[in-house]
């Protein structure tokens, strides 16, 4: 089994400014399947990026995935009062299908 | 316009069964495999279970394994998760979720998840 580990746990970032968060696998990821989610409050994860760099339809160009192999990187280049929400990646690479443990964008 | 909406959640004592049930609309349901993922409160996403298009293959967590039966009834557009032996751990929101990817016998179900319902809450409790 390929366990993602996310970091940071938690990001306080400002509006406008740049969020990195990573997403690291024990294995290599196969084909670059990797996926991040957007999750808010009391609400259903959203998907944002699949295949480590495509954007899923309407998401808007300030987010961008990047990676392969056992690194990977989600990138919110500036932070809009919408963008604050936990974050996850999973990876489909392999079977059974993993899911990082989620960072945390919250407002400083 | 893609909705997936589940009911059937609520309380449960351990040992006790309950089934939820997922109705689909705004996409052809009989051509896509279903998925269950289930979030523990305050806690992250776990896959759960999968069923095949047409409901004649299904894949489960080994931590469901033996408990949980998934099915699906596409005359209904609507796809099940019956759920047995609940524990404590079972506790969490259950969310149905079409995916996109592909399941072949050498490396098992490969997906990731693009369409969500809202969830339900399924709590195991004494």
């Amino acid at each position: 089994e390929i366990v993602l580990t996310q970091s940071p746990g938690t990001l306080s970032l400002s509006l406008g400014e740049r969020a990195t968060l990573s997403c690291r696998a024990t294995q290599s990821v196969s084909s670059r399947y990797l996926a991040w989610y957007q999750q808010k409050p009391g609400q259903a994860p959203r998907l944002l990026i699949y295949g480590a760099s495509t954007r899923a339809t309407g998401i808007p160009d300030r987010f961008s995935g990047s990676g392969s192999g056992t690194d990977f990187t989600l990138t919110i280049s500036r932070l809009e009062p919408e963008d604050f929400a936990v974050y996850y990646c999973q990876q489909y690479g392999s079977s059974p299908l993993t899911f990082g443990g989620g960072t945390k964008v919250e407002i400083k | 316009e893609v909705q997936l909406v589940e009911s059937g959640g609520g309380l449960v004592q351990p040992g006790g069964s309950l089934r939820l049930s997922c109705s689909a609309s705004g996409f052809i349901f009989s051509n896509y495999p279903m998925h269950w993922v289930r979030q523990a409160p305050g806690k992250g996403l776990e896959y759960v279970s999968l069923i095949s298009s047409n409901g004649v293959n299904t894949h489960y967590a080994d931590s469901v394994k033996g408990r949980f039966t998934i099915s699906r009834d596409n005359s209904k557009n609507t796809v099940y998760l019956q759920m047995s032996s609940l524990r404590a751990e079972d506790t969490a929101v259950y969310f149905c979720v079409k995916g996109l990817g592909q399941w072949l016998v050498t490396t098992g179900p490969l997906y990731y998840f693009d369409d969500w319902g809202q969830g339900t809450l399924v709590t195991v409790s004494s």
